[in-house]
């Protein structure tokens, strides 16, 4: 069965720096695309990017190109998305997703849990 | 990008009434190599991350009740759930994948009069 567990809920304060997690199990880690969608409180799916473990190519969507960093390490079967300097209008709930398709670009079968960032001073 | 908009933005049904969905994209998302339409359809309970429902328009993902369908092709698609249960209260979201960045509708809201 595949699974995606995402790490846990963040507080943290404008300007600092922010690591988040999602570790893949259940599948061959690195023959599949993982990508982060952000959702604002209320507010609709945003893709931020995706990346493919086994050789870390990686897309960015232009909006959040520079903002964030997305990466992997496939000898723990985790990808990570990461900020260096929080924002307040960084605060919503990160889902991982994951596909097996050749291509970046495809629907997500397979969804984490979803990790909650709070940017507030 | 391509624009997703999707209509109305929240219905209220009765149970068993019929409930339509619909998502525009700006441009056309159909690939005529393999005349496949890259668009799939989601569904958001409250506190739940999504879950797909359909995929290549009509697809309906495995383990799926046969209540949800899509269809549609080119820039017009439409999700109907023929007869609405309680346990389909959530929201909607179409999402196109033919070009990037991926992008998704603003949601439909899915409630039971």
């Amino acid at each position: 069965e595949v699974q995606l567990v995402q790490s846990g809920a963040e507080v943290k304060k404008p300007g600092e720096s922010l690591k988040i997690s999602c570790k893949g199990s259940g599948y061959s880690f690195t023959s599949y695309w993982i990508g982060w969608v952000r959702q604002m409180p209320g507010k609709g799916l945003e893709w931020m990017g995706i990346i493919y473990p086994g050789d870390s190519d990686t897309r960015y969507s232009p909006s959040f190109q520079g903002q964030v960093t997305i990466s992997a390490d496939k000898s723990i079967s985790t990808a990570y998305l990461q900020w260096s300097s929080l924002k307040a209008s960084d605060t919503a709930m990160y889902y991982c997703a994951s596909h097996g398709s050749s291509s970046s670009l495809h629907y997500f079968d397979y969804w984490g849990q979803g990790t909650l960032v709070t940017v507030s001073s | 990008d391509t624009v997703m908009t999707q209509s109305p933005a929240s219905l209220a049904v009765s149970l068993g009434e019929r409930a339509t969905i619909n998502c525009k994209s700006s441009q056309s998302i159909i690939d005529r190599s393999d005349n496949k339409n890259y668009l799939a359809w989601y569904q958001q309970k409250p506190g739940q991350p999504p879950k797909l429902l359909i995929y290549w328009a009509s697809t309906r993902e495995s383990g799926v009740p046969d209540r949800f369908s899509g269809s549609g092709s080119g820039t017009d698609f439409t999700l109907t759930i023929s007869s609405p249960q309680a346990e389909d209260v959530a929201v909607y979201y179409c999402q196109q994948y033919y070009s990037t960045p991926v992008t998704f509708g603003q949601g439909t809201k899915v409630e039971i009069k």
